[in-house]
């Protein structure tokens, strides 16, 4: 059954502590993307992957740091320096090159909460 | 910049009436343009794309969408709405060249009454 995992379902952050969230896809897609939804507003870009070993900050990178060893895998770490971490927070992937034509395919979405 | 403005954050309608999204963007080249679907609490899902081909696009569930370059326009129609499409929609922009970025719209609520 393909497609992106995100795990978990729910997470919730004590003051001063790292959270990691965790995006898996199975689609064989070169591209991953972290973005963040608040209430009333649209996704905001935080960090994406065009190839292993190698991402690019967002719109709002801020306080949240990512890796990408693996093609399949692209955890999104929130770090204590992010001072408003409760959000809707959405994993992405998309294939590479004009005939992808930019289309994304999205995860189910974990929710951060603050302790 | 690319940019995408929902003209309405909340739309009400009765079930079996026609669904009116709008949508507008700013454009400096040729666009590609989608619309997404949000189910409470879910990630997002396609439901048509525009990249440049019929301006008239059909999408899944009985959605379509019509490109109107003169108009930066690119609303999103059902003919009969149905319980089930009571969801958040968005819709995105994204330019041929920068690839991997989207620019999303701030959301229209759809609720579908009886």
């Amino acid at each position: 059954d393909g497609g992106i995992t995100q795990s978990p379902k729910y997470l919730f952050r004590k003051e001063g502590q790292n959270v990691t969230l965790s995006c898996e896809q199975n689609l064989n897609h070169d591209a991953m993307y972290w973005y963040r939804q608040d209430p009333g507003q649209g996704l905001r870009l935080i960090y994406y992957s065009q190839i292993v070993n190698d991402f690019q900050k967002g719109d709002i990178a801020e306080g949240y740091s990512v890796s990408r060893e693996k093609k399949e895998s692209f955890p999104l770490t929130v770090t204590s320096a992010q001072k408003n971490p409760t959000a809707f927070y959405l994993c992405a992937s998309s294939m590479q090159g004009r005939l992808a034509k930019n289309i994304q395919y999205f995860g189910a979405g974990t929710r951060l909460s603050v302790l | 910049a690319q940019s995408v403005t929902q003209l309405d954050s909340h739309v009400s309608v009765s079930e079996g009436t026609p669904v009116l999204l709008r949508c507008n963007y700013s454009s400096s080249y040729s666009p590609s343009l989608f619309w997404y679907v949000q189910h409470p609490n879910k990630g997002l899902q396609l439901l048509l794309k525009y990249t440049s081909a019929a301006t008239l696009v059909k999408g899944i569930n009985g959605f379509e969408a019509e490109f109107k370059k003169s108009e930066t326009s690119f609303h999103l129609t059902k003919p009969s709405a149905h319980m089930s499409d009571a969801a958040e929609y968005f819709c995105v922009v994204s330019y041929t060249g920068t690839a991997s970025k989207l620019t999303f719209g701030t959301g229209t609520r759809l609720q579908v009454t009886l």
